[in-house]
C-alpha cells in the first residue's frame, strides 16, 4: 500500500534563504506527483506536476525533483519570501489514478 | 478560465441536522473529486467521478453521506444526520481526466455543534 511521508511537519526560516520540502513515498509505480500549497482557510493551488518519466519541473521560483527509484521528490523554493509562507502538500498518483497524500509541511517564512 | 466553483463557504449545523454542498468543476473536466480534510491532516478522498459515473467511493461512508453528479457537470455532497466528527473543510476538486492536474475549489467550512 502506497504511503507518502512529508518531513519536517513544520519549517521556519528566514527570508531570502532557499529552502527544500522533502516528500517520500513507499512504491515507485507512481503515475505523476503534484505539489500544492494551501494558505489557511483557502483550498489547495497546484504549483508543479511531475510526470513518472520525468526528472524535474520548474516553475518560477520553484523546482520540483522526482527520484522514482528512491521514492523520493524535493520542492526547491529560491530567495523565499513571506508570501511563500502556507502548508505545501504532495500527492502521489498512483498507477490508478488514486492519489495518495502527505500530511503537508507547515512553512514559515520571517521577515 | 473559472476555477472550480463551491458552495456555502461556511456552515454551522447542530448534528444530527442536514447539509448539502455543490460544486461546479472546470468547465471540460471530467474527472469531479470530493475531500474531507480535518485540520492538520492531508485531504481525504470521499469520492471521485468520471463524468456522471462513480471511479472510487470506498471511503465514503454510506450511511450518512451521499452524492451525485447529474449530466457529468455539477455535484452536490450531503451528510444527513451530520455528527460532531464530520467538522472539517469539503474540498471539490476537478481535473481534465484522471492523472492530470487537479484543481481545487476553496472549500466548504463545516462545523457540528
Amino acid at each position: 500500500k502506497q504511503e507518502v511521508t512529508q518531513i519536517p511537519a513544520a519549517l521556519s526560516v528566514p527570508e531570502g534563504e532557499n529552502l527544500v520540502l522533502n516528500c517520500s513515498f513507499t512504491d515507485s509505480a507512481i503515475y505523476n506527483l503534484q505539489w500544492f500549497r494551501q494558505d489557511p482557510g483557502k483550498g489547495l493551488t497546484s504549483l508543479l506536476l511531475i510526470q513518472s518519466s520525468q526528472r524535474e519541473q520548474t516553475s518560477g521560483r520553484l523546482n520540483a525533483s522526482l527520484d522514482k527509484s528512491s521514492g523520493r521528490s524535493t520542492l526547491y523554493i529560491a530567495a523565499s519570501q513571506p508570501g511563500d509562507s502556507a502548508t505545501y502538500l504532495c500527492a502521489v498518483i498512483d498507477s490508478n489514478y488514486q492519489l495518495i497524500w502527505g500530511a503537508g509541511t507547515k512553512l514559515i517564512i520571517k521577515p | 478560465e473559472a476555477g472550480v466553483a463551491q458552495s456555502p463557504r461556511y456552515k454551522i449545523i447542530e448534528k444530527r441536522q442536514s447539509v448539502a454542498f455543490w460544486c461546479n468543476p472546470i468547465s471540460g473536466h471530467a474527472t469531479l473529486y470530493w475531500y474531507q480534510q480535518i485540520l492538520g491532516q492531508g485531504p481525504k478522498l470521499l469520492i471521485q467521478f468520471q463524468n456522471n459515473g462513480v471511479v472510487d467511493d470506498s471511503q465514503l461512508p454510506k450511511d450518512r453521506f451521499s452524492a451525485e453528479r447529474l449530466k457529468g457537470v455539477d455535484s452536490t455532497l450531503k451528510i444527513q444526520p451530520a455528527k460532531l466528527e464530520d467538522s472539517a473543510v469539503y474540498l471539490c476538486a476537478s481535473s481534465l481526466l484522471s492523472g492530470n492536474t487537479i484543481y481545487f475549489g476553496e472549500g466548504s467550512w463545516l462545523t457540528v455543534v
